[in-house]
């Protein structure tokens, strides 16, 4: 079985842009997560995805949005970017609710 | 919302050497998930125990959920154990959403 797939595993951008990700979940599982990784605010819950709805969400603004699509990959947006934006961006896989979360290897994303 | 706390922060052991890390959660939960992260930034799931006791090879892990704390053993340590390692409880009941502890860094040297 495939793993969590995140593209593109490395990323540059210039303050202002816009930047998209994208993680491909296991096989057959619905839910998605995205999580933003920091050394001062460590992992941090964007949102969450199941079955092409947003069921939950974090508290990070609005510049930061996400979608699911039928076959459960999702992407997730930032507009306007800042340099504080520059994180490790981790994608997690799930079943179904209450069960093992499975990773994708992160996107680096640095914004100069 | 629930709070997640992990001890100690940092951990130096000789290779060899047995730990104990701690998680220590705010509210109820339903499961409680440890991860290890790697050198390259990956997750690796270690466990998902919502309560009692699982082992796996050299870890093992026990959640109390009345006494809302869970630990993670690691016994003979080697140095591919270095890391930095996380407890997650579930954002809400909702769904699959996880809060994260702000995880113990443990450092093995030869």
């Amino acid at each position: 079985k495939a793993g969590v797939t995140q593209t593109p595993r490395y990323l540059i951008k210039t303050r202002g842009q816009q930047v998209t990700l994208s993680c491909s979940p296991i096989s057959g599982h619905r839910s998605v997560s995205w999580y933003q990784q920091t050394p001062g605010q460590g992992l941090q819950f964007l949102f969450e995805y199941f079955s092409e709805t947003q069921r939950n969400k974090g508290n990070f603004p609005g510049r930061f949005s996400g979608r699911q699509f039928s076959n459960s990959r999702s992407e997730m947006n930032v507009s306007t970017l800042e340099l504080g934006d520059s994180a490790l961006y981790l994608c997690a896989s799930i079943s179904g609710t209450g069960t093992r979360a499975f990773f994708g290897q992160g996107t680096r994303l640095t914004v100069v | 919302g629930i709070q997640v706390e992990q001890s100690p922060p940092d951990l130096i052991l000789q290779e060899g050497a047995n730990s104990t890390l701690r998680c220590n959660f705010s509210d109820s939960v339903n499961n409680l998930q440890w991860f290890h992260q790697n050198p390259w930034g990956q997750l690796i799931n270690l466990f998902y125990i919502p309560s009692g006791t699982k082992q796996n090879g050299r870890l093992s892990a026990t959640t109390v959920a009345t006494e809302r704390y869970s630990l993670l053993y690691i016994s003979s340590s080697q140095t591919t154990d270095s890391g930095v390692y996380f407890c997650a409880v579930p954002f809400n009941q909702a769904g699959t959403a996880l809060i994260f502890g702000k995880g113990t860094t443990l450092s093995v040297s030869s």
